[in-house]
């Protein structure tokens, strides 16, 4: 079962401007990863934050969470048409599986215009 | 090698065959993982090695579904008497340490169930 659910499902913008995306899980964990998904691609990991860390940056990444409402957000600044891709939250569990069991949401897909 | 590589790329299969799907993952990596992604969906959880102990196998389907890596480096997922519902992406995973932080992925075996 999938614990993630983005939204939006899929999301359309011209370059230059900024990407929302917005991830809600349903248990306690320790850690929740951002990968995004070229079409026919595998997937590539974006950021990590940790249950005890409010935002956290990486380049053009801005990633937040709130764990008292269970969701995180990704933002992507300026985007370019070669951010176009899914994107995808994963969520790594405190109870209930292995250390292997990361959760991974529906994904949102983002369509970069040029 | 530089990344995780799997193969075949694409499988082609008549229900009732028996397939298997390789995964070379990075060399040294300790972790390996195994998702299945259907299609506009996340990928789901089926199993997770560390070295050639199977540690978690509590996502496989079925009983037709079976993964080794007998010496701690390649693994093989092995699909007994195909089903339909069985056509998905395949994906590999590994990652250096004990953990699943910053999975690293190979591009998928696509399979097809005829």
């Amino acid at each position: 079962s999938q614990q993630g659910e983005e939204d939006p499902q899929a999301l359309s913008i011209q370059e230059g401007e900024n990407a929302t995306m917005n991830c809600s899980y349903k248990t306690s964990i320790n850690n929740l990863q951002w990968y995004r998904q070229n079409s026919g691609r595998g997937l590539v990991h974006l950021i990590l934050i940790r249950s005890n860390e409010r935002e956290k940056h990486s380049g053009r990444l801005r990633v937040t969470l709130d764990t008292s409402k269970k969701s995180s957000s990704l933002l992507i600044t300026a985007s370019r048409a070669a951010d176009t891709a899914s994107y995808f939250c994963a969520t790594d569990p405190k109870e209930g599986g292995s250390q292997g069991n990361l959760i991974f949401g529906k994904g949102t897909k983002l369509s970069v215009k040029p | 090698g530089a990344g995780v590589s799997q193969s075949p790329r694409y499988k082609v299969a008549k229900r009732g065959q028996d397939v298997a799907l390789r995964c070379d993952p990075i060399s040294g990596h300790v972790s390996l993982f195994w998702y299945q992604q259907a299609l506009g969906q996340g990928p789901e959880f089926l199993t997770y090695f560390q070295n050639e102990a199977q540690l978690d196998k509590s996502g496989l389907p079925s009983d037709r579904f079976f993964a080794e890596r007998p010496e701690g480096s390649v693994s093989t997922l092995k699909i007994q008497r195909t089903q339909q519902e069985d056509s998905a992406v395949y994906l590999c995973a590994s990652t250096k340490g004990l953990d699943n932080e910053k999975l690293f992925f190979g591009s998928g075996t696509q399979l097809s169930v005829l």
